[in-house]
């Protein structure tokens, strides 16, 4: 069973409207938690990356939030723009570079 | 600075063929890494390597071989290529083991 968990599976939102991705994850122990943008075709690249102690992080429009107590994150977008159109992967790293990856949220941002 | 790069970015082998798929890092990188990532499935290790000279085995390392000559540089091998490994491969590098890991393209692999 995959450690880290996330929902929606894919979404599909009006550009100019905000959405927001969650992650639920069994990591243990944890180290940091870790969300990448994936254009299609192309590789992962780092938006935001949070310690157990950050609840929250932002990297311009993108925002994260993270409790550890739960195990939860959430990646919130605001207004969405077409090119926000990518899958947005949960990745949670126990202790150093042996990473967890999540399967993803496709978000399609539609004119 | 081009980051990393992968090279081929698509190939299509017939099963029992070989392979190698190339890394290159520019950044000064001591850490790489091999993935595969599947469908509906998150991105896994298939192997790494801490610095120049040395591998170990991630995840799903069977049926693949990996070296690491030189600094910037990280093969993948295929010595019988088997339909189970059609799947997109992506290299990765970090400075640290806790640093930011900075992804190749991916190299798109079809085994028939």
């Amino acid at each position: 069973k995959n450690q880290v968990e996330q929902s929606p599976q894919s979404l599909i939102i009006l550009e100019g409207k905000n959405c927001t991705l969650q992650c639920n994850y069994t990591v243990s122990p944890f180290s940091n938690l870790r969300w990448y943008k994936q254009d299609t075709g192309r590789g992962p690249v780092s938006l935001t990356i949070m310690t157990f102690s950050e609840n929250t992080k932002s990297n311009g429009r993108y925002t994260a939030t993270l409790d550890a107590d739960t195990k939860q994150s959430s990646l919130h977008i605001t207004a969405s723009q077409l090119s926000d159109s990518a899958s947005y992967i949960c990745v949670v790293s126990p202790n150093d570079y042996k990473l967890s990856f999540g399967a993803g949220t496709t978000v399609t941002v539609r004119a | 600075n081009a980051g990393v790069t992968q090279t081929p970015k698509f190939r299509v082998l017939k099963t029992g063929q070989s392979m190698t798929l190339l890394c290159a890092q520019d950044m000064n990188h001591e850490y790489m890494y091999w993935y595969r990532q599947d469908p509906g499935m998150g991105l896994r290790l298939i192997h790494y390597s801490v610095g120049e000279g040395t591998t170990a085995k991630g995840e799903v390392p069977d049926g693949y071989n990996v070296s690491r000559l030189k600094k910037q540089n990280f093969l993948l091998g295929l010595e019988s290529a088997a339909p189970s490994q059609t799947s997109v491969y992506f290299c990765a590098s970090s400075y640290t083991s806790v640093s930011e890991q900075y992804f190749g393209p991916g190299t798109r692999l079809t085994v028939t």
